[in-house]
């Protein structure tokens, strides 16, 4: 079946600018999970979604960044007055439910470049 | 912090095992061991978890130490599709992952 997918795979934008990124999980996956991965690290959590709630938003580095899954499907990251420092790859993942151990499936995600 | 130890980097051949270190000293019991991979220019992928026995599946073997504070991944004849960034997390779910740098494996011909 389908997988995560994300896009844009590439966004180049300016700094100051408004960014909107998009996630479409696995059907039937009722949690979904945004991270980003800056050049040689790994992932670093943002926030994850159980249905259309955000049930952990600690990862989100400052109020500029926001996220919303208003049908408890697909999810939009927002960035708002982007800066050079939020250059990175921004990844999504599903999974089936947030309890128990329900791997989490990651999509292929965005490369942002703030100019 | 929640995050684990392991080398930055390791390399082996083709068709010959590999053996993955992990350290997690601080694990607390109900903690779980999870593997996940990221191949280059891929999201990360599952491999394994587990908690307190040895584990298999298709992709690799999960030996974890008796006192849990370390464990091993063990890919039992590793291709060149194996070399990859394998992330060590220890964690109680599918809640927040947190990876660290992983280890970097490189699989010569």
């Amino acid at each position: 079946g389908a997988g995560v997918s994300q896009t844009p795979s590439n966004k180049v934008t300016e700094k100051g600018k408004y960014v909107e990124l998009r996630c479409d999980p696995i059907s039937g996956h009722t949690a979904l999970y945004w991270y980003r991965q800056s050049l040689g690290q790994g992932p670093e959590f943002l926030i994850y979604f159980q249905g259309t709630g955000a049930a952990d938003d600690s990862g989100l580095p400052n109020d500029r960044f926001f996220a919303v899954r208003p049908e408890g499907s697909v999810s939009t990251l927002k960035i708002q007055r982007t800066e050079r420092g939020d250059s990175a790859v921004y990844l999504c993942a599903s999974s089936f439910t947030s309890g128990g151990l329900n791997e989490q499936f990651f999509g292929p995600g965005t490369r942002l470049t703030v100019l | 912090d929640a995050k684990t130890t392991q080398p930055n980097s390791m390399e082996s051949n083709e068709e010959e095992p590999v053996h993955l270190p992990c350290n997690h000293s601080t694990i607390s019991g109900t903690d779980y061991i999870h593997w996940y991979r990221q191949l280059p220019s891929q999201g990360p992928e599952y491999v394994i978890h587990g908690l307190t026995s040895n584990v298999n599946n298709r992709m690799a073997s999960l030996a974890i130490a008796e006192d849990r504070k370390s464990s091993t991944l063990i890919l039992h004849r590793a291709t060149l599709r194996d070399a990859a960034v394998y992330y060590c997390i220890r964690g109680q779910g599918a809640q927040k992952l947190v990876f660290g740098q992983g280890t970097r494996l490189t699989i010569n011909p």
